[in-house]
């Protein structure tokens, strides 16, 4: 159990375009949804939590407008990432944390972005 | 203070070793703190977990260690096969916000 799923898995835009990534949780339901972002060899950082129905709460130096999230139901959140540049190439990994005051946070398999 | 401080950086064992990576932090008012393996290209994966009012706890060959005094804690793998070779991350929760360590990447020679 306790399945999180991101689709794609790894895609390539032009600069200037803009990405859609999304993050399932498929066999329990998250209030809560994070998304993360990973660097070659370096760890990851919190870019933002989404709660179902409500606004997302990015952290110090994201961009909410470029790093557009939507978390729409209890198994889905996407992250936009608008207007792409060759910087914002990166590994983008979600979690989900299931509902009922759960501390644990399940991991997709992460999606890889690079921006030409 | 919301830093995780994980060491060391790289650790190479021979299969059957016990690795031990450490990590300490400053914040006491983190309340969880799992730890994660992660494979090249892979999302991370729990691989154990303790709450502050637990000074260790063992799943399988995984075991953490945790010193709420000095606000330290650490895992062990017990009889380490090529297969845990992997980055390990730990982290630390507060308000359900995990903060990661740096990351140990971990080579278990056959």
């Amino acid at each position: 159990g306790a399945v999180v799923s991101q689709h794609p898995s790894w895609v390539i835009c032009k600069s200037g375009t803009s990405v859609k990534i999304e993050c399932r949780s498929l066999d329990f339901q998250a209030t809560t949804m994070f998304w993360y972002r990973q660097f070659p060899k370096q760890s990851l950082m919190l870019m933002a939590t989404s709660n179902e129905g409500s606004k997302a709460t990015y952290e110090q130096g994201v961009e909410k407008d470029k790093f557009l999230i939507n978390h729409a139901s209890l198994t889905l959140s996407t992250l936009t990432v608008t207007s792409a540049h060759p910087e914002d190439s990166s590994f983008y990994i979600c979690s989900a944390r299931a509902s009922g005051g759960s501390y644990e946070q399940y991991f997709g398999p992460g999606t890889r972005l690079t921006v030409t | 203070q919301q830093q995780v401080k994980q060491s060391p950086q790289s650790l190479i064992v021979q299969k059957g070793g016990i690795p031990i990576i450490n990590c300490a932090y400053e914040n006491t008012a983190f309340d969880y703190f799992p730890w994660y393996q992660q494979f090249p290209g892979k999302g991370p994966a729990l691989l154990i977990a303790i709450r502050p009012d637990v000074s260790e706890k063992k799943e399988g060959r995984f075991t953490i260690s945790f010193n709420k005094s000095a606000k330290q804690f650490s895992l062990h793998i017990m009889d380490s096969q090529p297969g845990d070779s992997a980055t390990y991350f730990c982290a630390a929760s507060f308000l359900s916000r995990l903060t990661f360590g740096e990351g140990t990447q971990l080579t278990v020679n056959p």
